[in-house]
């Protein structure tokens, strides 16, 4: 599985869009960019997924670049509950073997 | 409502007294996973099992045993708990699919071995 690096910590102000970056050069063309997060210690939440096209759904926008090497989760107006550790995974299949969360980005939505 | 629960949900116990962690879902899913996460290391597989009756090692396997027996089921077995298994653990649960994108993941069940 491709290895990903996120920022360790960001900031954003409530209301704002959060956009929170995932780097993964070594990401292979049948390997999925997926996205959870965890609110302080809950299990973690997927949030959304993507293979090549930007993806939306009621929770954020997935943006992926033209070369799949990098991707960015955007919350497009940031509420308090959004307060959490954001993983970014990329894997072939949502299960499995290894299936490891690395140590994400914590956001904090700051009022 | 469609979940994955673990019991117990905190737990403190001594070092060397065999225990058991239960996870159940509801969700008819095929694959369950054990998690633990620990300070700064981000959440590590333990175990996982793809069908009942079908078992394999994760990233950190040493000292748990798990079983399948049932679909629903999927325990965490700690025969001989040592202090460095002190950690936050979670089970999850997937369909085996290719149209399948999310685990579900239990509360959590937090256990310290004094």
């Amino acid at each position: 599985d491709a290895k990903t690096t996120q920022p360790p910590s960001m900031d954003c102000a409530e209301g704002r869009a959060a956009n929170l970056p995932c780097n993964h050069s070594t990401i292979s063309g049948n390997e999925y960019v997926y996205w959870y997060r965890q609110i302080h210690s809950q299990g973690p939440q997927y949030i959304i997924h993507g293979l090549k096209n930007n993806e939306t759904n009621e929770m954020a926008s997935l943006i992926i670049t033209e070369d799949r090497k990098s991707s960015t989760l955007i919350l497009p107006h940031a509420t308090l509950r959004d307060t959490a550790v954001y993983y970014c995974i990329v894997r072939v299949d949502n299960y499995g073997q290894n299936f490891v969360f690395g140590p994400g980005t914590r956001l904090s939505v700051l009022p | 409502e469609a979940q994955v629960t673990q019991n117990p949900r905190y737990l403190i116990t001594v070092t060397g007294k065999k225990l058991t962690v239960t996870c159940s879902q509801n969700m008819n899913h095929e694959y369950m996973s054990w998690y633990r996460q620990d300070p700064g290391l981000g959440l590590r597989q333990i175990y996982y099992s793809m069908n009942v009756e079908v078992t394999d090692k994760g990233d950190v396997p040493e000292g748990y045993k798990v079983s399948r027996k049932e679909k629903r089921n999927f325990p965490l077995i700690l025969e001989s708990p040592s202090p460095n298994q002190t950690s936050l653990y979670f089970c999850a649960s997937s369909l085996v699919s290719r149209n399948s994108y999310e685990q579900y993941f239990g509360p959590g069940t937090r256990l310290t071995v004094t």
